[in-house]
Formats: C-alpha cells, sequence, structure tokens
C-alpha cells in the first residue's frame, strides 16, 4: 500500500524565492497534517486539513506561509518569499478520523522534504 | 497543558544490550493516546505503537516492549538484545483527542540511540 508521498525529496533555494512542498496523504484518509522539524524546536505541527478544511493553522508561522488542500488526495505549502530561517525538514501526515474516537488513530508521515535557503 | 518528556538525550549502548527510553506526560484529560514514532537516519518518521488511557497492559513485539504506568505518566520503551539498526530517534508523543477536538499530536524532544557493534 502507497504510504504519504511528498515531493520534492530535496530542495535548495536561494532566499526570496518561492517555494512548494507538494503532499499526496494515504487514499480513505481524512485528515492531513503539515510538520516543521528543526534541531532548535523539534517537530511542530504547522497546520490542520480534515475533509479539505483548514481546521487549525495556529502554528503557521507568519503570512508567508500558506497551505492548500484542493481536493482529498493533494495539499500544497507554499513559502513566499522564503528565507534562511525557513531551513528545515517539512513533513506531510495523514490519518483517520480526528478527534473523539478517532483520537487514537496514528498519525503516518511522508518521507519529508528537506529545504535549504541560501 | 499537555507535555511530553523525553529526559534522555543520548544513549549509546553496544550492540545486544538491553535499552529503556523514557517519556513522562503531563495532561489534564481521563481519556488521551500515547505513541512512539522511530525517526532513522534516512529521515522519515515510522509509526510503532499506540496506547490508550484506559489500556495500561504492557505490550510485546519481538525485541520491543512498552510499559505504560498511570501512576507515574510514564510510557517508557524497551528494546531487548539491540542491534545496529535500531540506531534513530525515537519520539514519544501524546494526544488529547476529545479535549483537543482532533489527534493533535504533542511530541517529546526525543532520544537519540546508537547501537554500536
Amino acid at each position: 500500500d502507497a504510504g504519504v508521498i511528498q515531493s520534492p525529496r530535496h530542495e535548495v533555494t536561494e532566499m526570496g524565492q518561492e517555494v512548494t512542498l507538494r503532499c499526496k496523504p494515504i487514499s480513505g484518509h481524512n485528515s492531513l497534517f503539515w510538520y516543521r522539524q528543526t534541531m532548535m524546536r523539534g517537530l511542530e505541527l504547522l497546520i490542520y486539513f480534515n475533509n479539505n478544511v483548514p481546521i487549525d493553522d495556529s502554528g503557521m508561522p507568519e503570512d508567508r506561509f500558506s497551505a492548500k488542500m484542493p481536493n482529498a488526495s493533494f495539499s500544497t505549502l507554499k513559502i513566499q518569499p522564503s528565507e534562511p530561517r525557513d531551513s528545515a525538514v517539512y513533513f506531510c501526515a495523514s490519518s483517520l478520523g480526528a478527534g473523539g474516537d478517532y483520537g487514537n488513530q496514528p498519525q503516518h508521515f511522508g518521507d519529508g522534504t528537506r529545504l535549504s535557503i541560501l | 497543558a499537555q507535555k511530553v518528556t523525553q529526559a534522555q538525550t543520548e544513549i549509546s549502548v553496544v550492540e545486544k544490550e538491553d535499552v529503556t527510553l523514557d517519556c513522562v506526560y503531563e495532561t489534564r484529560d481521563t481519556t488521551y493516546y500515547l505513541f512512539w514514532y522511530k525517526q532513522p537516519p534516512s529521515g522519515e518518521l515510522v509509526f510503532l505503537i499506540r496506547r490508550n488511557s484506559f489500556d495500561e497492559q504492557n505490550e510485546i513485539s519481538g525485541r520491543y516492549s512498552w510499559n505504560f504506568q498511570k501512576s507515574t505518566s510514564s510510557f517508557n520503551f524497551t528494546i531487548t538484545a539491540s542491534q545496529v539498526v535500531d540506531s534513530a530517534v525515537y519520539f514519544c508523543a501524546l494526544s488529547e483527542a476529545f479535549s483537543g477536538g482532533y489527534n493533535k499530536l504533542i511530541f517529546g524532544a526525543g532520544t537519540r540511540l546508537a547501537v554500536h557493534p
């Protein structure tokens, strides 16, 4: 079975450029999460979608970051303009359900995108 | 507020040694869920186990075992007869799905395990 698929695996770009990260969740999963991982801050939740609708974006660092989920099988995380401090590994994860009885549903992570902003 | 503490930043062992990774959590909820994830050097995050707050039964899966104790708010992970392939960063996480509204994961800082031949 296909897991969560992220692209690209690595991205190196110059400061000020637009960066778009892509994610395909596991088929049938209706919850999607974007995380950022850095040495200093560990794993941080950026945004959570349920049934393609953004539910919690309180972790999005600033207006330069935006995320969309146009359909159940695709999501993007965009940074515009990018800055060196955005360098990190960005993970997408998906799961079944959301809260309540679904709270025990594990999140399944993609392989991540390693982003370097020069 | 919810919190997950993994006090061991790094552990180094020799192959075949047993090793226990500690996880202590804080929550005000009576219903919550605990998870362990593994992040090998290749970078992906791999789900290992989940536990709900009503199930304190310990679990064993091959060389892996988990000890959940509500009395001490701990969910420790033991690897028996460690192998080089166990070298990874291990994350403990907490979810308060009922009060939080969804299965938001609160991660610990992780424990880096190095198993040497």
